[in-house]
């Protein structure tokens, strides 16, 4: 089934504990992409990568690394976690870009305290 | 960066009835998608609209591109209990120009 993989679903952090929460797609997609989602600001890009190798700043990087060392895996770093990194995060890959839609992960909804 | 414009923000509707919203951008955009999350869920695409003035439907939606290229409308007829969600549209240009709206909240009441 094509899909893209998010692990884990649920994470609760303390301040300044590094995490990473993996990403990763069978599709054989280019393009691939993080976003956070919060009440009453919708779904912001992170970070979005166009290739191996290949990564760059979406609206609202701050605090956040990614890696695309392979072209199915994209994972999502936060080296110090804050309270306002709280949010439900989404993974997404895309075959050519925006443009042809991307399919999104189930989320990751992480809570540092 | 940008942020496309949904209305209305949420919709409690009885089931049966008709839903229409719409999505606007003070830019243009040659590719439109609308996508639906569920609770918990990730969005999933609905409907991508790739021309000016095209009308593209899917079962019970029905999606229309603006002519001008800064808006889209999505329709859906005859609502059930599982058209609840979030309505997202997005708007899109070349590479990773890839816009969400605001959203619009779905409630169909038995």
């Amino acid at each position: 089934e094509a899909q893209v993989t998010q692990n884990p679903r649920y994470l609760i952090t303390v301040t300044g504990k590094k995490l990473t929460v993996t990403c990763s797609q069978n599709m054989n997609h280019e393009y691939m992409s993080w976003y956070r989602q919060d009440p009453g600001l919708g779904l912001r890009q992170i970070y979005y990568s166009m290739n191996v190798e290949v990564t760059d700043k979406g609206d609202v990087p701050e605090g956040y690394k990614v890696s695309r060392k392979e072209k199915r895996n994209f994972p999502l770093i936060l080296e110090s976690p804050s309270p306002n990194q709280t949010s439900l995060y989404f993974c997404a890959s895309s075959l050519l870009g925006g443009g042809y839609g991307y399919t999104f992960g189930s989320g990751t909804r992480l809570t540092v305290v | 960066g940008q942020q496309l414009n949904q209305s209305p923000q949420s919709m409690f509707i009885q089931e049966g009835e008709d839903v229409s919203m719409n999505c606007t951008s003070s830019s243009i955009f040659n590719t439109w998608l609308w996508y639906k999350q569920d609770p918990g869920e990730g969005p999933v695409l609905l409907i991508a609209l790739y021309k000016a003035g095209e009308l593209t439907s899917n079962g019970r939606l029905t999606a229309q591109f603006g002519i001008t290229r800064k808006d889209s409308f999505l329709n859906i007829s005859a609502s059930i209990p599982s058209d609840v969600g979030i309505y997202f549209c997005a708007g899109a240009n070349t590479g990773n120009q890839f816009y969400f709206g605001t959203g619009t909240s779905l409630t169909v009441i038995p």
